[in-house]
Parts: C-alpha cells; sequence; structure tokens
C-alpha cells in the first residue's frame, strides 16, 4: 500500500517555464488537495476536490490549475513558473463524507524557481 | 482563513508533560478536532482527533472542552523526537458547499533536554 505519492522530489524550473507536480493515491480516496510551505511558514492551501471531475480553489490558488479526472490522481499544474512559487507542495488525500476523514499526506515536491 | 487559534510557540522539558491548546470557537456540531504534526523536513502526519468525548491513543490524548470551544492536545512524556509543528484544524466549508482543510501556523514545540 503506497499511500500518497508524489513526483518529482526535487524540481528546479527557470522563470516561464511550466511543469506539473504530480500527485497519486491507492487508497480511494475522494478527497485530495494541494498544499504550499513557504520555509518558516504553516500550509497553505491550493486547490482540493471533492470527487473526479470536481475541484474548487483554497487559500492561494493564483498560477495553478488543477484537474480530477480519475479517483486515484490530482496533478497541479503551473503555467508560468515564478520565483514566488518556491516552495515545498505537498499533496494530501482522505475519505468523503461527514465523518472523520484523516488526511494523509505525500513526502512533497520541493520546487525552485529561479 | 483558519478556523482555529493556536500560540506560536511553546517549550518543555524533556520527560515531562505537554498541553498544547487550541480554540475553535466557531465550531459546528459535525466538526471533528484534528491533530497533526510536522517534524523537521518531513510532511504533516496525523496525531489524534476526536467530537465530543477525550481521546487516547498511542501517541497522544485529546481533550475536548464541554462546550466544544478549545482542546487540548497532551504529550504524556515529551521526547526530543516531539519537537515539531503542531497543527489543529477542523473542516471548513468552501465557497461551492464544498470542505476544505485549512491548516493555519501551528504550534512550535520546542522540548529541552
Amino acid at each position: 500500500n503506497a499511500g500518497v505519492t508524489q513526483t518529482p522530489k526535487f524540481q528546479v524550473l527557470k522563470t516561464g517555464q511550466s511543469m506539473t507536480l504530480q500527485c497519486a493515491q491507492d487508497m480511494n480516496h475522494e478527497y485530495m488537495s494541494w498544499y504550499r510551505q513557504d520555509p518558516g511558514m504553516g500550509l497553505r492551501l491550493i486547490h482540493y476536490s471533492v470527487g473526479a471531475g470536481i475541484t474548487d480553489q483554497g487559500e492561494v490558488p493564483n498560477g495553478y490549475n488543477v484537474s480530477r479526472s480519475t479517483t486515484e490522481d490530482f496533478p497541479l499544474r503551473l503555467l508560468s513558473a515564478a520565483p514566488s512559487q518556491t516552495s515545498v507542495y505537498f499533496c494530501a488525500s482522505s475519505y468523503g463524507g461527514a465523518g472523520a476523514n484523516v488526511l494523509t499526506f505525500g513526502a512533497g515536491s520541493r520546487l525552485t524557481v529561479l | 482563513d483558519a478556523k482555529t487559534t493556536q500560540p506560536n510557540s511553546m517549550e518543555s522539558n524533556e520527560e515531562e508533560p505537554v498541553h498544547l491548546p487550541c480554540n475553535h470557537s466557531t465550531i459546528s456540531g459535525t466538526d471533528y478536532i484534528h491533530w497533526y504534526r510536522q517534524l523537521p523536513s518531513q510532511g504533516p502526519e496525523y496525531v489524534i482527533h476526536g467530537l465530543t468525548s477525550n481521546v487516547n491513543n498511542r501517541m497522544a490524548s485529546l481533550a475536548i472542552a464541554e462546550d466544544r470551544k478549545s482542546s487540548t492536545l497532551i504529550l504524556h512524556r515529551a521526547t526530543l523526537r516531539d519537537a515539531a509543528v503542531y497543527y489543529c484544524i477542523l473542516r471548513d466549508v468552501g465557497t461551492s458547499g464544498t470542505y476544505k482543510y485549512i491548516f493555519g501556523t501551528g504550534t512550535r514545540l520546542k522540548v529541552l533536554a
């Protein structure tokens, strides 16, 4: 049981380049989400999804796109990277519904934009 | 915005109990209280959660106030490995009626040897 898998673990981009951070989970979780964490700061929610075909914006959605075509995958796209997007990105998932819904986190993807 | 309020930092001596407070005055009747922690250079990990009653597991205890507007995470004997940022979170409702989890800045726990 792999849990939440994020790829790549490390990435360096130049300003203006695009890339996709991948997130996959094998727990049949309905809820998936992306957070970013800047140095010394807490986690800020970027986008989230409560099921395939349903996405919504979090606290800091600008500059990022998401889609949810399958239950398992929730990729995060940076269309034109900026130095302000240098951060560590975490993907998290949980069961949906009205229950406790404990979040499971991936190991993170460290992105540097030059 | 985060629906919880926590102190920015706390210190504890090793082998002593630690009580980490959290205020959540706007909690709804169906909201679970979750605690996560983030060790240095790692992703957050689940610690404990509860709804109304106090909860215990192998990592910690969760004491929930009778009116549910506050809770306390209790580490019974702090070790150096417990030094981390501890987050108390509730489920929030997005603009389209979907739910989400806002983390806030958490409490940075320093454990002194």
